[in-house]
């Protein structure tokens, strides 16, 4: 079953506007990461926030963590058409060994 | 460095066929994997690799085997080709297990018929 649930599914904004996306997951976890896909594409990396960190910064792209909670989220600033692609958010359920991935958020960025 | 490489890119199979894809890395990474990704449901896990020797499975592992004899490649193979395996498939590597990222290879789009 998925650890991690995106939501939105899908998103669609006009170029130069924020995007949020936000995950949920079930049990605990020691890291969650988020994703990037383009369509056809290979995953890449974003970046990896700690279950002891609640926030970072990776230039446009700010994550929240929210263990209490269960959830994270990733918002992308002054969004671009190069942005267009599919978000995944990973967790690693506490163990380290197995990376767990959501459904993701398919986002559109507009001219 | 090339990364992650995997072989072939496309492939078309009969039912009951087996076949192995191939997947590469030179980045001396200790941590290997292998996702499958279908439409609407994300990546799910069919089995990992914490070293060479080392496999264990993962959420999706029926229908898979794989080996790992060099730190290098980690392949996988599909015993007798169904039709629900029809997939995209990654392989994907890190440094090790646990916090890193993980370095992703182009994909093998699989169809079964």
């Amino acid at each position: 079953s998925q650890q991690g649930e995106e939501d939105p599914q899908a998103l669609s904004i006009q170029e130069g506007e924020n995007a949020t996306m936000n995950c949920s997951y079930k049990t605990s976890i020691n890291n969650l990461q988020w994703y990037r896909q383009n369509s056809g594409r290979g995953l890449v990396h974003l970046i990896l926030i700690r279950s002891n960190e609640r926030e970072k910064h990776s230039g446009r792209l700010r994550v929240t963590l929210d263990t209490s909670k269960k959830s994270s989220s990733l918002l992308i600033t002054a969004s671009r058409a190069a942005d267009t692609a599919s978000y995944f958010c990973a967790t690693d359920g506490g163990g380290g060994n197995k990376l767990t991935f959501g459904t993701g958020t398919q986002l559109k960025v507009e001219l | 460095n090339a990364g992650v490489t995997q072989t072939p890119k496309f492939q078309v199979l009969k039912t009951g066929q087996s076949m192995t894809l191939q997947c590469a890395q030179d980045m001396n990474h200790e941590y290997m994997s292998w996702y499958r990704q279908d439409p609407g449901m994300g990546l799910r896990l069919i089995h990992y690799s914490v070293g060479a020797g080392i496999t264990d499975q993962g959420e999706v592992p029926n229908g898979y085997n794989v080996s790992r004899s060099t730190t290098e490649d980690f392949p996988l193979r599909l015993l007798s080709a169904a039709p629900s395996q029809t997939s995209v498939y990654f392989c994907a590597s890190s440094y090790r297990a646990g916090a890193y990222e993980q370095y992703f290879g182009p994909g093998t789009r699989l169809t079964v018929t």
